[in-house]
């Protein structure tokens, strides 16, 4: 119940195309989604959150969608860039607790 | 001046050997944890660590790891007797205020330690 399920493992995306990376959990005690970014060789950097209590939240080419009902919450990355090239983790904090619950991962690539 | 700086990048140990991680987080810091990366797989919670005392442990964490914030700056991860399947990337993270606050209190994380057992 406390996994975090994230598809695909990875992608292949054109510069300028959509990414969408999709993340699903059980735990409904979770209450805060972060999405992690992760370059070869660096740790895991904070790209962009949500809470349960909005649908959606955008910064800049990057937004979150959030599904409650479902328990489902996805990443897109518009206009994807080679820069965007990476590992993106989903990640879910419950209230109870106080660390990151990381989903699989996936690796992007953004071919130019 | 990076949030976490870990030393060393790369450690290689033989297998029954104790191996000590570092890292040392920016001084406003509270709230510290540490994860592992096997190669390719997902980030994996083992500790966290609040005012000088564990807080909560993954089974990953069992009697073989310890940690401690022996001098108020440096935080240590210890493996007392390695096994060849604790070879992963070792992250230690860092929080002004606990993960829950997110955007206010984000999680900082350092670049690394590798540790190799062979």
């Amino acid at each position: 119940q406390q996994q975090v399920k994230q598809s695909p493992q990875s992608l292949i995306v054109q510069k300028g195309g959509i990414s969408i990376i999709n993340c699903a959990y059980e735990n409904t005690a979770f209450d805060y989604f972060p999405w992690y970014q992760q370059f070869p060789g660096k740790g895991p950097a904070l790209l962009i959150a949500i809470r349960p209590d909005v649908s959606e939240k955008k910064e800049g080419r990057f937004t979150i969608s959030f599904n409650k009902s479902a328990k489902q919450f996805s990443l897109h990355i518009m206009d994807s860039q080679p820069g965007d090239s990476a590992t993106y983790f989903c990640a879910a904090v419950g209230a109870a607790g106080n660390k990151l619950t990381f989903g699989g991962g996936t690796r992007v690539l953004v071919k130019p | 001046e990076p949030e976490v700086t870990q030393t060393p990048s790369h450690q290689v140990t033989q297998m029954g050997q104790e191996v000590i991680l570092r890292c040392v987080p920016i001084s406003n810091h509270l709230y510290f944890y540490w994860y592992r990366q096997i190669l390719g797989q997902k980030v994996e919670f083992l500790v966290s660590f609040y005012n000088n005392e564990i807080s909560e442990k993954s089974e990953i964490f069992d009697d073989q790891f310890s940690v401690e914030r022996p001098d108020g700056s440096n935080f240590t991860l210890k493996i007392r007797s390695t096994k060849l399947e604790d070879s992963a990337m070792y992250f230690c993270a860092a929080s002004i205020q606990g993960v829950r606050l997110g955007y206010n209190s984000p999680l900082h994380f350092g670049n690394g330690t590798r540790l190799t057992v062979t």
